[in-house]
């Protein structure tokens, strides 16, 4: 297996259901994100893994819950969810983190469908 | 606050060429641009770094105004598998750095 690779790539769960999204990436990368995609929106940037240590939450909601084991898998474990928290989610990851001091290109996986009933 | 992307949606028809614009109300360090086609992932086309450098992928190029803080996406001579949206990340000169995607444009290249 080459690249970002995610799974499941559909999930249709309850709000009252606890399920976990997950990410390898095979290109030896230090930093991993999560995105989410919306309709018409932005890709919104969730969270920031750079070796394997979370350097960015943009104010997510804890019912959302990342995991970096180590720095070729990242989980986003969801929990108690929202209907409005329905869309993809992407998961990507770059040689380094993009900062001040770097930036370069990232490499996205095909994402999780997600639908909240 | 993330760049600004015009058109949201363009329609050409093969061999037509086509502009996007990317502009930010902040100074840039770099501009990416990616296209997603549908139900699949974002895949890279390029970087250009403040410096007002133009850079090419296959007949696809950009520019960076670095003073207007603002790129431009040129499709030339389009093809069918042009179709796709296409996003700009964009990089804030600041001691943060922040990347942040635009909405994206939808492009359709029609026979």
């Amino acid at each position: 297996e080459t690249g970002v690779t995610q799974t499941p790539r559909h999930l249709v769960m309850g709000m009252t259901n606890k399920k976990s999204l997950k990410c390898e990436q095979h290109l030896g990368h230090n930093a991993m994100y999560w995105y989410k995609q919306s309709a018409k929106k932005p890709l919104e940037l969730m969270f920031v893994y750079s070796l394997e240590e979370r350097v960015e939450n943009n104010s997510v909601p804890s019912r959302f819950s990342p995991e970096c084991p180590n720095s070729s898998h990242l989980f986003l474990h969801l929990h108690t969810l929202q209907p409005e928290d329905s869309a993809l989610y992407l998961c990507a990851s770059s040689q380094e983190r993009i900062n001040v001091l770097n930036t370069g290109e990232l490499f996205f996986g095909e994402g999780s469908r997600l639908t909240v009933l | 606050q993330q760049p600004v992307q015009s058109p949201q949606a363009v329609i050409l028809r093969e061999g037509e060429d086509a502009v996007i614009n990317c502009s930010s109300s902040k100074a840039l360090y770099s501009v990416h641009w990616y296209r997603q086609k549908h139900g699949e992932a974002p895949v890279f086309l390029m970087i250009l770094l403040k410096g007002g450098e133009q850079k090419g992928h296959e007949k696809i190029s950009a520019s960076f105004n670095e003073k207007k803080q603002q790129s431009s996406l040129y499709l030339t001579a389009s093809q069918l598998s042009y179709s796709g949206t296409y996003f700009c990340g964009t990089q804030v000169a600041d001691s943060w750095g922040k990347f942040q995607f635009g909405a994206g444009t939808q492009v359709v290249v029609t026979p």
